[in-house]
């Protein structure tokens, strides 16, 4: 079965530095996005997209942080200047949006740990 | 967005079936249900989803009444395997927006 692959699986970084958290959608799926979820929190929504472009995001979803399709294959989200807050695991999911069954399919996430 | 209420956790023992039911009293008609399971550290993995009465998939059954403002996720004869977290949403999954996750019923299965 096709699956959402995420990497690295696991990111060290010191506050203030720049990351790049990598995913590879499901090959024939149009919708992306990108959730988090802090130790012992619930999973919460950052940003969608399709179509090359942010459809909806959350207020988390602020200007540190940004996502791009740089290709046909890969979604990343950007984030510019970590805080210790960031600390979190990031998931990515993508769906295929269409019919009336397109649920979404995540990965198994990044742990982002900010010191 | 709907908002869904669910229990925050239940316990099992194997084998017996396992009911858990969410409330959203202000689905819309274009809304659809949908169950996450999610383990450890690893991302919500999809169950089942629904629109409207019974849908039964190879691990577990929806059950949505006719009024649609609650449904109860079904897992027949459950293993230690299943404790896990299990997450009811509710949306338009055609409108590329997003997903919203409540707090989600931490079910335990005891042997």
């Amino acid at each position: 079965e096709p699956e959402v692959t995420q990497t690295p699986s696991h990111q060290v970084t010191q506050m203030g530095q720049e990351v790049i958290l990598r995913c590879v959608p499901i090959s024939n799926h149009l919708y992306f996005y990108w959730y988090r979820q802090i130790l012992g929190q619930k999973v919460e929504f950052l940003v969608s997209f399709y179509n090359n472009e942010i459809s909806e995001k959350s207020e988390i979803f602020d200007d540190q942080f940004s996502v791009e399709r740089p290709d046909g294959s890969n979604f990343t989200l950007k984030i510019r200047s970590t805080k210790l807050e960031d600390s979190a695991m990031y998931f990515c999911a993508s769906s295929s949006g269409q019919g009336n069954n397109s649920p979404l399919h995540f990965g198994n996430g990044t742990r982002l740990t900010v010191t | 967005l709907a908002k869904t209420t669910q229990p925050i956790s239940m316990d099992s023992y194997e084998g017996q079936e396992v009911n858990i039911t969410c409330s959203h009293n202000n689905i819309a008609t274009n809304d659809y249900i949908t169950w996450y399971q999610q383990f450890p550290s690893q991302g919500p993995r999809f169950i089942i989803q629904g629109y409207k009465t019974k849908v039964t998939n190879e691990v577990a059954s929806l059950f949505i009444p006719a009024d649609r403002k609650s449904s109860t996720l079904s897992l027949p004869r459950v293993s230690l395997s299943d404790t896990a977290v299990y997450y009811c949403l509710v949306g338009d999954i055609r409108s590329r927006g997003k997903l919203i996750f409540g707090q989600g019923t931490e079910l335990s299965v005891k042997p």
